[in-house]
Protein backbone atom coordinates (compact mmCIF):
# COMPACT_ATOMS: atom_id res chain seq x y z
CA UNK A 1 0.00 0.00 0.00
CA UNK A 2 0.97 3.71 -0.29
CA UNK A 3 3.24 4.74 2.43
CA UNK A 4 1.93 8.46 2.60
CA UNK A 5 -1.64 9.71 3.24
CA UNK A 6 -3.33 12.60 4.44
CA UNK A 7 -6.26 13.21 6.86
CA UNK A 8 -8.66 14.73 5.29
CA UNK A 9 -9.65 15.08 1.62
CA UNK A 10 -11.01 18.64 1.76
CA UNK A 11 -10.34 22.00 3.42
CA UNK A 12 -12.28 24.61 3.88
CA UNK A 13 -11.14 28.26 4.82
CA UNK A 14 -11.85 31.88 5.10
CA UNK A 15 -9.68 34.14 3.12
CA UNK A 16 -7.02 35.88 5.07
CA UNK A 17 -7.22 32.86 7.58
CA UNK A 18 -4.05 30.39 8.12
CA UNK A 19 -4.61 26.85 6.30
CA UNK A 20 -3.08 23.89 8.10
CA UNK A 21 -2.88 20.48 5.43
CA UNK A 22 -2.05 17.42 7.00
CA UNK A 23 -0.21 14.32 6.26
CA UNK A 24 0.66 11.02 8.04
CA UNK A 25 3.34 8.57 6.44
CA UNK A 26 4.12 5.33 7.65
CA UNK A 27 7.69 4.40 6.98
CA UNK A 28 10.10 5.03 9.16
CA UNK A 29 13.08 4.97 6.24
CA UNK A 30 11.50 8.00 5.10
CA UNK A 31 14.00 11.06 4.89
CA UNK A 32 12.79 13.75 2.83
CA UNK A 33 9.25 14.90 2.36
CA UNK A 34 7.73 17.55 -0.29
CA UNK A 35 4.79 19.20 -0.85
CA UNK A 36 3.17 20.08 -4.00
CA UNK A 37 0.26 22.39 -5.34
CA UNK A 38 -1.42 21.14 -8.25
CA UNK A 39 -3.72 23.80 -9.81
CA UNK A 40 -6.95 22.33 -11.85
CA UNK A 41 -5.40 21.19 -15.27
CA UNK A 42 -2.14 21.97 -14.88
CA UNK A 43 0.86 19.86 -13.33
CA UNK A 44 2.24 19.69 -9.30
CA UNK A 45 4.41 22.90 -8.74
CA UNK A 46 6.97 22.47 -6.00
CA UNK A 47 6.40 24.42 -2.59
CA UNK A 48 8.40 22.99 -0.24
CA UNK A 49 10.90 20.66 1.20
CA UNK A 50 11.98 18.97 4.28
CA UNK A 51 15.04 16.88 5.56
CA UNK A 52 14.08 14.18 8.39
CA UNK A 53 16.54 15.98 10.47
CA UNK A 54 14.59 19.48 10.59
CA UNK A 55 11.11 19.54 11.87
CA UNK A 56 10.22 22.86 10.75
CA UNK A 57 11.11 24.67 7.14
CA UNK A 58 9.88 28.18 6.25
CA UNK A 59 9.33 29.47 2.91
CA UNK A 60 7.40 32.53 1.66
CA UNK A 61 3.59 32.05 3.38
CA UNK A 62 4.66 28.28 4.07
CA UNK A 63 5.63 26.52 6.49
CA UNK A 64 6.14 22.53 7.00
CA UNK A 65 6.63 21.41 10.10
CA UNK A 66 7.72 17.06 10.80
CA UNK A 67 6.68 14.80 13.38
CA UNK A 68 9.10 11.72 13.28
CA UNK A 69 7.66 10.24 16.27
CA UNK A 70 4.38 9.80 14.88
CA UNK A 71 5.42 10.21 11.67
CA UNK A 72 3.26 13.27 10.26
CA UNK A 73 4.19 16.56 8.86
CA UNK A 74 1.91 19.07 7.76
CA UNK A 75 2.14 22.58 5.53
CA UNK A 76 0.90 25.90 7.31
CA UNK A 77 -0.22 28.50 4.85
CA UNK A 78 -0.03 31.80 6.36
CA UNK A 79 -3.18 34.14 5.44
CA UNK A 80 -4.60 32.15 2.52
CA UNK A 81 -5.16 33.72 -0.63
CA UNK A 82 -8.22 32.86 -3.14
CA UNK A 83 -5.08 31.85 -5.59
CA UNK A 84 -4.29 29.30 -2.76
CA UNK A 85 -7.01 27.17 -4.45
CA UNK A 86 -5.65 23.79 -5.24
CA UNK A 87 -4.89 20.41 -4.29
CA UNK A 88 -1.97 19.68 -2.03
CA UNK A 89 0.07 16.82 -2.20
CA UNK A 90 3.13 15.70 0.46
CA UNK A 91 5.22 13.45 -0.80
CA UNK A 92 8.01 11.25 0.26
CA UNK A 93 11.41 9.58 -0.30
CA UNK A 94 13.75 7.58 0.82
CA UNK A 95 17.79 7.26 0.14
CA UNK A 96 17.58 3.83 -0.41
CA UNK A 97 14.52 4.71 -3.48
CA UNK A 98 16.80 6.97 -5.44
CA UNK A 99 14.87 10.35 -6.08
CA UNK A 100 11.76 8.15 -6.75
CA UNK A 101 8.45 10.08 -4.93
CA UNK A 102 5.72 9.10 -3.65
CA UNK A 103 2.74 11.21 -3.46
CA UNK A 104 -0.30 10.97 -1.01
CA UNK A 105 -3.96 11.38 -2.31
CA UNK A 106 -4.14 15.21 -2.15
CA UNK A 107 -6.35 17.41 0.31
CA UNK A 108 -8.24 19.84 -2.00
CA UNK A 109 -8.09 23.74 -0.06
CA UNK A 110 -11.03 26.25 -0.67
CA UNK A 111 -10.49 29.67 -0.12
CA UNK A 112 -13.73 31.08 0.15
CA UNK A 113 -13.71 35.03 -0.65
CA UNK B 1 12.80 29.54 -18.70
CA UNK B 2 10.68 27.92 -21.05
CA UNK B 3 8.07 24.81 -18.86
CA UNK B 4 8.16 21.59 -19.26
CA UNK B 5 5.90 21.04 -22.96
CA UNK B 6 3.55 18.23 -23.26
CA UNK B 7 1.44 16.67 -26.09
CA UNK B 8 -1.38 16.17 -27.19
CA UNK B 9 -3.35 17.70 -23.94
CA UNK B 10 -5.85 15.60 -24.44
CA UNK B 11 -6.55 12.08 -26.42
CA UNK B 12 -9.37 9.85 -26.44
CA UNK B 13 -8.90 6.53 -27.55
CA UNK B 14 -10.85 2.86 -27.85
CA UNK B 15 -9.58 0.11 -25.79
CA UNK B 16 -7.12 -2.37 -27.49
CA UNK B 17 -6.01 1.09 -29.32
CA UNK B 18 -2.69 2.47 -28.90
CA UNK B 19 -1.31 5.72 -27.92
CA UNK B 20 1.57 7.93 -27.95
CA UNK B 21 2.64 10.86 -25.47
CA UNK B 22 5.48 12.97 -26.07
CA UNK B 23 7.73 15.14 -23.65
CA UNK B 24 10.24 18.28 -24.10
CA UNK B 25 11.60 18.39 -20.48
CA UNK B 26 13.16 22.10 -19.34
CA UNK B 27 16.95 22.31 -21.45
CA UNK B 28 19.45 21.11 -19.38
CA UNK B 29 17.54 18.86 -16.96
CA UNK B 30 18.71 15.56 -17.25
CA UNK B 31 16.12 13.73 -15.31
CA UNK B 32 13.01 12.81 -16.90
CA UNK B 33 9.62 11.25 -15.19
CA UNK B 34 6.61 9.87 -16.28
CA UNK B 35 3.68 9.50 -14.20
CA UNK B 36 0.60 8.44 -14.12
CA UNK B 37 -2.38 10.55 -12.25
CA UNK B 38 -5.47 8.25 -11.89
CA UNK B 39 -8.54 10.90 -10.79
CA UNK B 40 -8.36 11.70 -7.48
CA UNK B 41 -5.47 10.66 -7.05
CA UNK B 42 -1.94 11.33 -6.61
CA UNK B 43 0.93 10.98 -9.41
CA UNK B 44 2.50 7.68 -9.66
CA UNK B 45 5.71 7.16 -11.20
CA UNK B 46 6.08 5.04 -14.03
CA UNK B 47 9.39 5.25 -15.31
CA UNK B 48 13.04 7.48 -14.62
CA UNK B 49 15.27 8.78 -16.97
CA UNK B 50 18.72 9.91 -16.15
CA UNK B 51 19.82 11.15 -19.84
CA UNK B 52 18.28 8.16 -22.22
CA UNK B 53 19.01 5.80 -19.50
CA UNK B 54 16.45 4.07 -17.81
CA UNK B 55 16.88 4.43 -13.46
CA UNK B 56 14.00 2.89 -12.44
CA UNK B 57 10.48 1.12 -14.34
CA UNK B 58 9.50 -1.00 -11.81
CA UNK B 59 5.98 0.45 -11.71
CA UNK B 60 5.58 0.50 -15.64
CA UNK B 61 3.57 -2.52 -16.56
CA UNK B 62 5.52 -3.43 -19.50
CA UNK B 63 3.09 -5.75 -21.22
CA UNK B 64 1.46 -2.83 -22.63
CA UNK B 65 3.34 0.51 -21.84
CA UNK B 66 7.04 1.29 -22.95
CA UNK B 67 9.07 4.79 -22.66
CA UNK B 68 12.16 5.94 -24.43
CA UNK B 69 14.45 8.99 -24.01
CA UNK B 70 16.63 8.13 -27.51
CA UNK B 71 18.69 11.07 -27.29
CA UNK B 72 18.14 12.49 -23.36
CA UNK B 73 16.33 15.40 -24.27
CA UNK B 74 12.65 14.31 -25.54
CA UNK B 75 10.90 11.62 -24.78
CA UNK B 76 7.67 9.14 -25.52
CA UNK B 77 5.72 6.97 -23.72
CA UNK B 78 3.33 4.29 -25.54
CA UNK B 79 0.47 2.01 -24.27
CA UNK B 80 -0.35 -0.82 -26.75
CA UNK B 81 -3.20 -2.20 -26.06
CA UNK B 82 -4.89 0.50 -24.32
CA UNK B 83 -7.36 -0.55 -21.41
CA UNK B 84 -10.43 1.09 -19.93
CA UNK B 85 -8.21 1.46 -17.01
CA UNK B 86 -5.74 3.41 -18.36
CA UNK B 87 -7.74 6.39 -18.73
CA UNK B 88 -5.58 8.99 -16.23
CA UNK B 89 -3.99 12.26 -17.09
CA UNK B 90 0.01 11.43 -17.93
CA UNK B 91 2.41 13.93 -16.46
CA UNK B 92 5.85 14.65 -17.43
CA UNK B 93 8.53 15.72 -14.95
CA UNK B 94 12.20 17.04 -15.56
CA UNK B 95 14.97 17.94 -12.74
CA UNK B 96 18.01 19.89 -13.19
CA UNK B 97 21.37 19.86 -12.12
CA UNK B 98 21.72 20.61 -8.59
CA UNK B 99 18.37 21.35 -7.93
CA UNK B 100 16.68 19.39 -4.59
CA UNK B 101 15.43 15.81 -4.89
CA UNK B 102 12.00 16.87 -4.48
CA UNK B 103 12.10 19.73 -6.74
CA UNK B 104 10.94 18.32 -10.17
CA UNK B 105 8.84 20.35 -12.80
CA UNK B 106 5.61 19.31 -14.06
CA UNK B 107 4.26 19.68 -17.49
CA UNK B 108 0.42 19.77 -17.92
CA UNK B 109 -0.28 16.30 -19.04
CA UNK B 110 -2.08 14.51 -21.33
CA UNK B 111 -5.83 13.55 -20.32
CA UNK B 112 -6.34 10.26 -21.92
CA UNK B 113 -9.94 8.62 -21.83
CA UNK B 114 -10.23 4.61 -23.07
CA UNK B 115 -13.72 4.25 -23.53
Amino acid sequence: GESVGLHLPTLSVQEGDNSIINCAYSNSASDYFIWYKQESGKGPQFIIDIRSNMDKRQGQRVTVLLNKTVKHLSLQIAATQPGDSAVYFCAETRNNAGNMLTFGGGTRLMVKP
Amino acid sequence: EAGVAQSPRYKIIEKRQSVAFWCNPISGHATLYWYQQILGQGPKLLIQFQNNGVVDDSQLPKDRFSAERLKGVDSTLKIQPAKLEDSAVYLCASRGPGRRRGEQYFGPGTRLTVT
